[in-house]
């Protein structure tokens, strides 16, 4: 079955240092790939989308994704991590064959640490 | 910034009531979505909807959901005769047209079933 997985539920780093949150998928066809963030209490907001151009996508904040077909991942970074980045972030996948079905990680909170 | 609404931001109803939850999509969109996150779980994918009919669907969406769109603005999601099970932030989103153009999501109604 298709699936997207996100390892570690919740991370923390300190401020200013780098942000690694790992989002692997299982597809034998590279899918559309995706970065959202969700606030408290707030929506989700577009951090960032792969749809077959750039291998490195470039995001808002200071964001960035690398899409590495061998290893089916779509690994989120950031170099210095600021306390407002303190929220939770899923990777989400547009399998082939699914239309336009957005499929959701389990997501990570991370946490910025003084 | 054009954004999507969503009405009520929280609705409280009683086992078996029937509930609408109600979603303003952006103008120019053409393309509508329901998901659903049950508390500490993942995003998940309930209904797509384009030209006035549902284009994809999960096992999650039986008999008991309906959507439409009954005015040419607002996009509700009906739950017929809600269970315990229910309770989760219900999110609308919506894209242009194209498959891989991002899903704006709007920012959610809490449904507790009592």
């Amino acid at each position: 079955a298709q699936s997207v997985t996100q390892l570690g539920s919740h991370v923390s780093v300190s401020e200013g240092a780098l942000v690694l949150l790992r989002c692997n998928y299982s597809s034998s066809v590279p899918p559309y790939l995706f970065w959202y963030v969700q606030y408290p209490n707030q929506g989700l907001q577009l951090l960032l989308k792969y749809t077959s151009a750039a291998t490195l996508v470039k995001g808002i904040n200071g964001f960035e994704a690398e899409f590495k077909k061998s290893e089916t991942s779509f690994h989120l970074t950031k170099p210095s991590a600021h306390m407002s980045d303190a929220a939770e972030y899923f990777c989400a996948v547009i399998f082939s064959g699914s239309a336009r079905q957005l499929t959701f990680g389990s997501g990570t909170q991370l946490t910025v640490l003084p | 910034e054009p954004e999507v609404t969503q009405t009520p931001s929280h609705q409280v109803t009683q086992m078996g009531q029937e509930v609408i939850l109600r979603c303003v999509p952006i103008s120019n969109h053409l393309y509508f979505y329901w998901y659903r996150q049950i508390l500490g779980q993942k995003v998940e994918f309930l209904v797509s909807f384009y030209n006035n009919e549902i284009s994809e669907k999960s096992e999650i969406f039986d008999d008991q959901f309906s959507v439409e769109r009954p005015d040419g603005s607002n996009f509700t999601l009906k739950i017929r005769s809600t269970k315990l099970e229910d309770s989760a932030m219900y999110f609308c989103a919506t894209n242009p047209a194209a498959s891989t153009d991002t899903q704006y999501f709007g920012p959610g109604t809490r449904l507790t079933v009592l």
